[in-house]
C-alpha cells in the first residue's frame, strides 16, 4: 500500500479484556516496528520484526503483550487482560531494513482501557 | 542498550528567533540520527536526518549537527514560525540496537507570534 495502515484507529475496551491491534506495512518493507506513546510522553519501543529473523521482543513490558507477523507482512499486537496503564497510542512503523532507515509511521491506534 | 537524553523538555521562542534542541546518546557505534516533528494528534513525521559520516546537514530553515566524539547531535531551526510549534523528538539507530530507533523524551516547542 501507499503508507503504513493501522486498525482500528480508536479502541475502547474494558479492563481485563483482550485486544488485537493490526498493522499493514508498506509493500516491500521487510522491517516492522511497534512503539507505544503514552499521553504527553515519548515513543517507547515494544518489538521489532526483520524479515525471517527472530523478533526483538526486548521492549515488551510484560507477558500480557505479544505480537506476530504473518507471511512477512501484516502484524498483530495482542494485549491480554488489559489494564488501565495500557491506555496509550500504539504506533507501527516499517522500513526496508538492512540499514535502510527510512521509517514510515502509521497513524496509530488510540487504546483506552476503562 | 542505547540511552538517549533530550534537552530542553520545553522551549518557548518569539517568531523569527532561532531554536536549538540537543540530544546525547550512549552507544558510540550508533550511526543514524533522525529528528521527528509531531503535531497534536498526528503521527511523527521525519523532518531531517543525518548519518555518522556527516557532521552537518541543512534543509532550508532546519539543520542538524553531529559530534560523534562527544556523542551528541542538535536540531537548529532558524527564523521560527508559529507553524513550527509542535513536539520534536530526536532518535538514534544502528550500533548494538541495529535497526530499531531509540527516542529522546521530546521537546515541546512553542513559537509565539
Amino acid at each position: 500500500g501507499a503508507g503504513v495502515s493501522q486498525s482500528p484507529s480508536n479502541k475502547v475496551t474494558e479492563k481485563g479484556k483482550d485486544v488485537e491491534l493490526r498493522c499493514d506495512p508498506i509493500s516491500g518493507h521487510t522491517a516492522l516496528y511497534w512503539y507505544r506513546q503514552s499521553l504527553g510522553q515519548g515513543l517507547e519501543f515494544l518489538i521489532y520484526f526483520q524479515g525471517n529473523s527472530a523478533p526483538d521482543k526486548s521492549g515488551l513490558p510484560s507477558d500480557r503483550f505479544s505480537a506476530e507477523r504473518t507471511g512477512g507482512s501484516v502484524s498483530t499486537l495482542t494485549i491480554q487482560r488489559t489494564q488501565q496503564e495500557d491506555s496509550a497510542v500504539y504506533l507501527c512503523a516499517s522500513n526496508k531494513g538492512q540499514g535502510n532507515y527510512g521509517y514510515t509511521f502509521g497513524s496509530g491506534t488510540r487504546l483506552t482501557v476503562v | 542498550g542505547e540511552n538517549v537524553e533530550q534537552h530542553p523538555s520545553t522551549l518557548s521562542v518569539q517568531e523569527g528567533d532561532s531554536a536549538v534542541i540537543k540530544c546525547t546518546y550512549s552507544d558510540s557505534a550508533s550511526n543514524y540520527f533522525p529528528w521527528y516533528k509531531q503535531e497534536l494528534g498526528k503521527r511523527p513525521q521525519l523532518i531531517i536526518d543525518i548519518r555518522s559520516n556527516v557532521g552537518e546537514k541543512k534543509d532550508q530553515r532546519i539543520a542538524v549537527t553531529l559530534n560523534k566524539t562527544a556523542k551528541h547531535f542538535s536540531l537548529h531551526i532558524t527564523e521560527t514560525q508559529p507553524e513550527d510549534s509542535a513536539v520534536y523528538f530526536c532518535a538514534v539507530a544502528g550500533g548494538t540496537s541495529y535497526g530499531k530507533l531509540t527516542f529522546g523524551q521530546g521537546t515541546i516547542l512553542t513559537v509565539h507570534p
